[in-house]
């Protein structure tokens, strides 16, 4: 089936340890963004991705660090800089070719002890 | 820059009684509109979309949305929940370009029997 695939569905990590969360998706989109969501605070854009090796800080993106070395891949690590990265994470893609809706991951669930 | 407002935070409905979910944005051209719905626990489901044409929208779900330039406003409607329908609910706009949607804060629906 087609989509975007996250990857894991839950993590927990000590204080101070890099940890990194995958994002797959084989809709052939150009397009590629992570979003970190808080209780009360709806999603807030860290980074985003137009294209390959290509990509933009969003809102947020202090702490958090991505890379697009293929089209269909679009991981995100976040950091030990990140003062506060206990938070569920999703991922999204956009076809690039004229298209203006955004898809949704099922998202990532970071828990840092 | 782009924003949204959902002003209500919770909205309580008796199941089978109709809905309105308010939005309200601010854009300097006309906008891309969404409404998404959210599980717990769960990535974003597309409900509908906004981008010219008929102000009428109809969405999945038996969901409806009306946009209204005059008041920047984007609201949802149902005219018979379900239980089913209990989750939380974010209206979203995207400006042109790939940077990405700005969502408003969200409103989380509870159904009572």
């Amino acid at each position: 089936d087609g989509g975007i695939t996250q990857s894991p569905k839950y993590l927990f990590r000590k204080e101070g340890q890099n940890v990194t969360l995958s994002c797959e998706q084989n809709l052939n989109h150009d397009a590629m963004y992570w979003y970190r969501q808080d209780p009360g605070q709806g999603l807030r854009l860290i980074y985003y991705s137009q294209i390959v090796n290509d990509f933009q800080k969003g809102d947020i993106a202090e702490g958090y660090s991505v890379s697009r070395e293929k089209k269909e891949s679009f991981p995100l690590t976040v950091t030990s800089a990140q003062k506060n990265p206990t938070a569920f994470y999703l991922c999204a893609s956009r076809s690039g070719t004229g298209g203006n809706t955004i898809y949704f991951g099922e998202g990532s669930w970071l828990t840092v002890v | 820059a782009q924003s949204v407002t959902q002003p209500d935070i919770h909205i309580t409905v008796s199941e089978g009684a109709s809905l309105e979910l308010r939005c309200n944005y601010s854009y300097g051209a006309t906008p891309y509109l969404f409404w998404y719905v959210q599980s717990p626990g769960q990535g974003l489901q597309l409900l509908l979309k906004y981008f010219s044409g008929d102000t009428l929208v109809q969405g999945i779900k038996g969901f409806e949305a009306e946009f209204k330039r005059s008041q920047s406003s984007f609201n949802l409607r149902k005219p018979s929940v379900h239980w089913s329908d209990a989750a939380e609910y974010f209206c979203a706009v995207k400006g042109g370009g790939a940077d990405g949607l700005t969502f408003g804060k969200g409103t989380h629906l509870i159904i009572q029997p």
